[in-house]
């Protein structure tokens, strides 16, 4: 079993639907990291949560240490969200683990 | 402007061959860390660094090697020793080690091996 796993693996949208994410995690995390990656290979850092919930624009994270679960939602999803979102706990001494990331297409 | 870089974008290399990939930073961050990413698969952790002159070997160093002599720099060798070097290599940095921080990623090397 992998100690991260993402859902779903794919996911197309129309613009302005709302969409949810989720992160699954078996390890014991100092901090979960969502990133996001563009099809040129760049990746960019969303959020990094250690409780509760995050919001950044359209973009919301939330985690649940207990359940060892988070989500990131997009409000309003825009043709430019199009990216592969990965999630990436972060376990002591500052070492992430990345899940293999949801491929997100959203069509206008 | 202050990031990190990697060159080249894209490298080609013979079989057997010893090939080093560039990795710089100007913000001034203690840790920087190689990760390798294959298709369908998440990254992986090669090397990572938390101060100059000190490294640490993550999940997959075999047949890599890396190098920490100035903070700003923190370049990957990937010798003939690594079996299936063909991938696509992030650096990344962070402002401190040891704790939760965000890291900063560059653009990526691909490397292809022929």
């Amino acid at each position: 079993k992998n100690e991260v796993e993402q859902s779903p693996q794919n996911l197309t949208a129309q613009e302005g639907e709302f969409i949810t994410i989720n992160c699954s995690y078996s390890v014991g995390i100092s901090a979960l990291h969502w990133l996001q990656q563009h099809p040129g290979g760049g990746i960019v850092s969303l959020f990094m949560l250690s409780s509760g919930k995050k919001k950044h624009g359209r973009l919301i994270a939330t985690i649940n240490i207990q359940e060892k679960h988070s989500s990131l939602h997009i409000t309003a999803s825009h043709p430019r969200d199009s990216a592969v979102y990965i999630c990436a706990p972060e376990t002591s001494g500052s070492r992430l683990t990345f899940g293999e990331g949801t491929q997100l297409t959203v069509n206008p | 402007d202050g990031g990190i870089t990697q060159s080249p974008k894209y490298l080609f290399r013979k079989e057997g061959q010893n090939v080093t990939l560039s990795c710089e930073q100007n913000l001034n961050h203690d840790a920087m860390y190689w990760y390798r990413q294959d298709p369908g698969q998440g990254l992986r952790l090669i090397y990572y660094s938390q101060i100059v002159n000190d490294f640490q070997k993550g999940d997959i160093a075999e047949g890599y090697s890396v190098s920490r002599e100035k903070k700003e720099s923190f370049p990957l060798t990937v010798t003939s020793a690594q079996k299936n070097p063909t991938a696509f290599y992030l650096c990344a940095s962070s402002f401190r080690a040891g704790g939760p921080d965000t890291q900063y990623f560059g653009p990526g090397t691909r490397l292809t091996v022929l």
